[in-house]
């Protein structure tokens, strides 16, 4: 069964703290992607990557940063988290072309 | 500004009824359509999905119809469940591109 796995489901951090969001996929697949999902406001893209060690700022990429070292692991980085980062991160993976397949997310609370 | 728009935040239907979920977009290149099924505390997952040499496509009780020229999609669930109590994404994108611009979701409640 394929997967994308993100390491935390919750996660309760402090205000300056800085946080790792891990997220694997075992499907082989080029493309991953980082969204934050709030209320009325649906998924937002944070930053994109197409190949390993190349990343593409999304449509709201300021407070964070990713890593992609190996082609399966993705990385969102809040350097300082704040408490409007608040929220559900989801991780998401795709061949060339094709459709998202999600992660089951991260609900962070900044307090 | 958003390119994908669902303008219907929530919907409620009785059980066996027909669900019609809207969506509306903006850029005529988008030529590849998704819809996403998302349950609270998990990942969306993959509903069925609609090119743009289409205008229907079917999957079971699910039916998703493409009005290019009114830049318009609608999904159709019939009949609906109580399982089917959710929120639905719409998404779409353009040629060559790998990337999926999302709507904000439409929450779906089915009373039994």
């Amino acid at each position: 069964d394929v997967k994308v796995t993100q390491s935390s489901r919750y996660l309760v951090k402090r205000t300056g703290e800085k946080v790792f969001l891990e997220c694997v996929q075992d499907m082989d697949h080029e493309n991953m992607f980082w969204y934050r999902q709030d209320p009325g406001l649906g998924l937002r893209l944070i930053y994109f990557s197409y190949d390993v060690k190349m990343k593409e700022k999304g449509d709201i990429p300021e407070g964070y940063s990713v890593s992609r070292e190996k082609k399966e692991r993705f990385s969102l980085i809040l350097e300082s988290a704040s408490t409007n980062q608040t929220s559900m991160y989801l991780c998401a993976s795709s061949a060339s072309h094709g459709g998202y397949t999600f992660g089951s997310g991260t609900r962070l609370t900044v307090v | 500004d958003q390119q994908v728009k669902q303008n219907s935040p929530s919907l409620s239907v009785q059980e066996g009824r027909i669900s019609i979920l809207n969506c509306d977009y903006t850029n005529s290149m988008f030529d590849y359509f998704l819809w996403y099924k998302k349950y609270p505390a998990e990942g969306p997952t993959f509903l069925i999905s609609i090119s743009s040499i289409k205008d229907k496509n079917e999957d079971g009780r699910f039916t998703v119809f493409l009005n290019k020229s009114a830049k318009h999609l609608s999904l159709h669930i019939v009949p609906s469940q109580p399982g089917d109590s959710a929120v639905y994404f719409c998404a779409a994108s353009v040629p060559n591109f790998n990337k999926f611009y999302f709507g904000s979701g439409t929450k779906l409640n089915v009373k039994p």
